[in-house]
């Protein structure tokens, strides 16, 4: 079964500096992942993903992610953080099927990012 | 080209009611998934349809839940004699298809509360 590991409840960080949100995971064989953001009372948006291929993901609003297989991670990142990113964060994982395909997501129990002026 | 859409956004039942919650997917999209997001908890898988199919209801209660996804209309997840412990919000989202890695997008969510 896989799992995924948010290890922050919250990550409080001032505007204009980066911001990192961790994520590990477990899953056998090789994993998607995901991230999704969710503001109050709204659903979740997607801000990017991991398939295969180059291990920096560019995403929305200015939001990349680094997959490191040998540290089974999947950090959220952001090089300038502003006000307006202050919300609840979601890492997920998707399982592969015999034929590749993705289906439920696993999400981790999410990262609230207070963002201060 | 609308998101996918929920409703009702909010509904109040008292327990030993029926909770009907419905999901459009977006346009194009045939692929439906229904979560379950508890308080202060991150979201849980419940099922995943095509139309007309169950293709995983791993994630669903043995009892009082059920799913569909017809030919026509919208997604409905049913809850029947609710309880306290089903307030949560409920969130469905949609994919293309599942030939590759599709990204799920997610609904604004129905946020049932139980009393």
């Amino acid at each position: 079964a896989q799992s995924v590991a948010q290890p922050e409840d919250q990550v409080n960080v001032a505007e204009g500096n980066p911001l990192t949100v961790k994520c590990t995971y477990s899953v056998s064989g090789n994993p998607y992942l995901f991230w999704y953001v969710q503001y109050p009372n709204r659903g979740l948006q997607f801000l990017l993903k991991y398939i295969t291929g180059d291990n920096l993901v560019k995403g929305s609003y200015g939001f990349e992610a680094e997959f490191n297989k040998s540290q089974t991670s999947f950090h959220l990142k952001k090089p300038s953080a502003l006000v307006s990113d202050s919300a609840l964060y979601f890492c997920a994982v998707s399982p592969i099927w015999g034929t590749g395909t993705a289906s439920k997501l696993t999400f981790g129990t999410g990262t609230r990012l207070q963002v201060t002026l | 080209n609308a998101g996918v859409m929920q409703n009702p956004r909010h509904l109040v039942r008292r327990r030993g009611q029926e909770a009907r919650l419905r999901c459009s997917p977006m346009k194009g999209h045939s692929h439906v998934y229904w979560y379950r997001q508890l308080p202060e908890e991150g979201l849980k898988f419940m099922v995943y349809l095509q139309k007309e199919n169950i293709i995983d209801e791993s994630g669903m209660p043995k009892e009082r839940f059920s799913a569909e996804f017809p030919k026509e209309g919208p997604s409905i997840l049913r809850i029947q004699q609710v309880v306290r412990g089903d307030s949560a919000a409920y969130f469905c989202a949609s994919s293309p298809r599942r030939d590759r890695v599709e990204t799920q997008y997610f609904g604004p969510g129905t946020r049932l509360l139980v009393l």
